[in-house]
């Protein structure tokens, strides 16, 4: 029983690259997260799934894109990479409350 | 965006000492949620909070649910050198569909 996880660990791009950060859990739940966490900020929401086949928005959406491609994986693209996209980003599920996250992905945009 | 008033922002410690943190809203609350991150890793949950008024201990971490359903406090006993990274407070409002809201985090340091 893995968790959430996260690939991948470390990831730099240039301005303009375009990547997508893959998330997937195994404790079959139906809401799954991902948030981008900077100095002093705490954790932001970027987008939310709350189950298979539905995603929303959240506090920071904008530069971002979600797929829920199944019950277990949920991915964040980023089109057009910008430095203010430099971040750690972390991906969290969970069936009622209590959110379980994975290990983050550390994103540097030159 | 929404956030909670998590205070204070770093506590700078003597292994032994007790740590006493908290969080604050103007809204109302169903549920606390009580994080702690260690470097390079992702938060895990300590303790979680359902009543108004709920006093839950985890070894030697304690948090209580304000009675006001506004606030949520959190106390380290006899602090040892584990303990130090960042504790994030989160809530759920009641007019929420499962979104935490969280707080910015105290940054726990115990001095050498």
């Amino acid at each position: 029983n893995a968790g959430v996880t996260q690939t991948p660990k470390f990831q730099v791009l240039k301005t303009g690259q375009s990547m997508t950060l893959q998330c997937a859990q195994d404790m079959n739940h139906n809401s799954m997260y991902w948030y981008r966490q900077d100095p002093g900020m705490g954790l932001r929401l970027i987008y939310y799934s709350a189950s298979e086949g539905t995603t929303d928005k959240g506090e920071v959406p904008n530069g971002y894109n979600v797929s829920r491609l199944n019950k277990r994986e949920f991915s964040l693209r980023l089109e057009s990479a910008a430095p203010s996209q430099t971040s750690v980003y972390f991906c969290a599920s969970n069936n009622r409350v209590t959110q379980y996250f994975g290990p983050g992905t550390r994103l540097l945009v030159l | 965006g929404q956030q909670l008033n998590q205070s204070p922002q770093s506590m700078f410690i003597q292994e032994g000492e007790d740590v006493s943190m908290n969080c604050t809203s103007s809204s109302i609350f169903n549920t606390w949620l009580w994080y702690k991150q260690d470097p390079g890793e992702g938060p895990v949950l300590l303790i979680a909070l359902y009543k108004a008024g709920e006093l839950t201990s985890n070894g030697r971490l304690t948090a209580q649910f304000g009675i006001t359903r506004k606030d949520s406090f959190l106390n380290i006993s006899a602090s040892i050198p584990s303990d130090v990274g960042i504790y994030f407070c989160a809530g759920l409002r009641v007019d929420s569909n499962y979104q935490l809201i969280w707080g910015a985090g105290t940054k726990l340091i115990i001095k050498p």
